[in-house]
């Protein structure tokens, strides 16, 4: 939504696999995260970022993991070691000195075969 | 609270009554509270936020209830339309844990022409 991209919108990878999600904004916000969401279920995070060169865990990072090497960029590897992959991804981005209201990328599905 | 293995509750109510959802949380420090609507296979939307100084927050046909004493968030949709139905989540800002941005479980309302 409006300055965040996701890419691509599909993507299909064989088990065993790394795979990295694409999140880029042009909304100058400092803060971004990564959000994982099963069919029927909610959001739950697995990394977030304050700033540039820093990043934390979420609740659920086992078998991810991020950089933040520009404040526009926020990419997400998937890695083998994640035993359940298949899933929608979510990117988002807030500005905390307007109250953290982060606004999202349009998600990656990725399906893993 | 934070979503993990729950499947959504929901909310079926008639085109132009009053619709609301409800949402617990469970961080006393966090500043900031906000809903977002999720349509099918989208990313969410915001709605309305919320800071913790507040009660009340209106906005159009859109209303956000805090009580801090007993943790409790809640969105009211005045004149629900058929467009309204989609996924609400509540999120919590945690300043005291760097910005951590946690989402509820989420409500599925479906609105019945």
């Amino acid at each position: 939504d409006g300055g965040i991209t996701q890419s691509p919108k599909y993507l299909f990878r064989k088990e065993g696999q790394n795979v990295t999600l694409s999140c880029e904004q042009n909304l100058n916000h400092d803060a971004m995260y990564w959000y994982r969401q099963d069919p029927g279920q909610g959001l739950r995070l697995i990394y977030y970022s304050q700033i540039v060169n820093d990043f934390q865990k979420g609740d659920i990072a086992e078998g991810y993991s991020v950089s933040r090497e520009k404040k526009e960029s926020f990419p997400l590897t998937v890695t083998s070691a994640q035993k359940n992959p298949t899933a929608f991804y979510l990117c988002a981005s807030s500005n905390q000195s307007k109250g953290g209201r982060a606004f999202f990328g349009q998600g990656t599905r990725l399906t893993v075969v | 609270g934070e979503s993990v293995g729950l499947h959504l509750p929901t909310l079926s109510v008639q085109e132009g009554d009053n619709s609301i959802i409800n949402c617990a949380y469970s961080n006393s420090a966090s500043d900031y509270f906000i809903w977002y609507k999720q349509e099918s296979g989208k990313g969410p939307q915001f709605i309305i936020d919320i800071r913790s100084n507040m009660d009340k927050r209106q906005g159009q046909r859109v209303t956000v209830l805090l009580n801090k004493t007993v943790k409790h968030l809640s969105l009211q949709i005045a004149a629900t339309q058929p467009g309204d139905s989609a996924v609400y989540f509540c999120a919590e800002n945690r300043s005291n844990q760097g910005g951590k941005l946690i989402f509820g479980q989420g409500t599925e309302l479906s609105v019945k022409p």
